[in-house]
């Protein structure tokens, strides 16, 4: 069974501060996705990451890959209040199923 | 807006009782998945179907049911219910498996189910 995990659980920090938040597997993934939740929404698609070592970039979102593709992470730059929400990774590991991590709860204070 | 639709928003319901959740997926996307999420439990997959079949199980209770249409719309089936069974039900619909190297998925709004 593969196993997302997410690091930290909870993160509340002033606006305009930076932040990153960490997922990982003991396992390789095919792919890798983030997903930003609001409450009471769904999960929505940020950014698909597929090569190990692979950096993306949106706005002040920089998504990094692994090299070894075991693990990813999330940096937000200049943190807005409109950042505040769940950050969930997702895993491919393979197949067409997606593993979810169990979630960066993100509070950004104004 | 994802493209994704489903219905009803919100359900109130008793224990024992049976519900259905519906779902529309992207215009072109085969594939529907559907997601239970819970406070303590996050977002656990359920089911899986492509275009009309079953595809792919998760944990997934003998209580509960799917199946996609020939329009491709998905209903997910839950019986017998119980307190537990309270959470968020998502469902997401992705592209014929194969057209992408990966398996990006979309998600609906999601149904609110409360079992008193």
């Amino acid at each position: 069974t593969q196993l997302l995990e997410q690091s930290p659980q909870f993160l509340s920090i002033q606006e305009g501060e930076n932040l990153t938040v960490y997922c990982n597997s003991s396992s390789v993934f095919s792919s890798l996705q983030w997903y930003r939740q609001e409450p009471g929404e769904g999960p929505v698609l940020l950014v698909t990451v597929v090569t190990g070592g692979e950096v993306k970039k949106l706005k002040r979102l920089t998504f990094q890959f692994g090299d070894a593709r075991k693990d990813s992470s999330l940096h937000i730059t200049a943190a807005q209040p409109g950042d505040t929400g769940l950050y969930l990774c997702a895993g491919n590991f393979g197949n067409e199923k997606l593993t979810f991590g169990t979630g960066t709860r993100l509070t950004i204070i104004p | 807006d994802s493209g994704v639709t489903q219905t009803p928003k919100h359900l109130i319901t008793a224990t024992g009782q049976r519900v259905t959740l519906r779902c529309s997926p992207r215009s072109g996307d085969l594939s529907v998945y559907w997601y239970q999420q819970s406070l303590d439990q996050g977002l656990q997959f359920l089911i899986q179907y492509y275009n009309g079949e079953e595809r792919a199980k998760g944990n997934i209770l003998e209580r509960f049911s799917a199946q996609q249409f020939p329009d491709l719309h998905s209903e997910l089936n839950l019986s017998s219910l119980e307190l537990g069974d309270s959470a968020l039900y998502f469902c997401a619909s992705s592209v014929r498996p194969g057209l992408k190297a990966y398996n990006e998925q979309f998600f609906g709004p999601g149904t609110r189910l409360t079992v008193l």
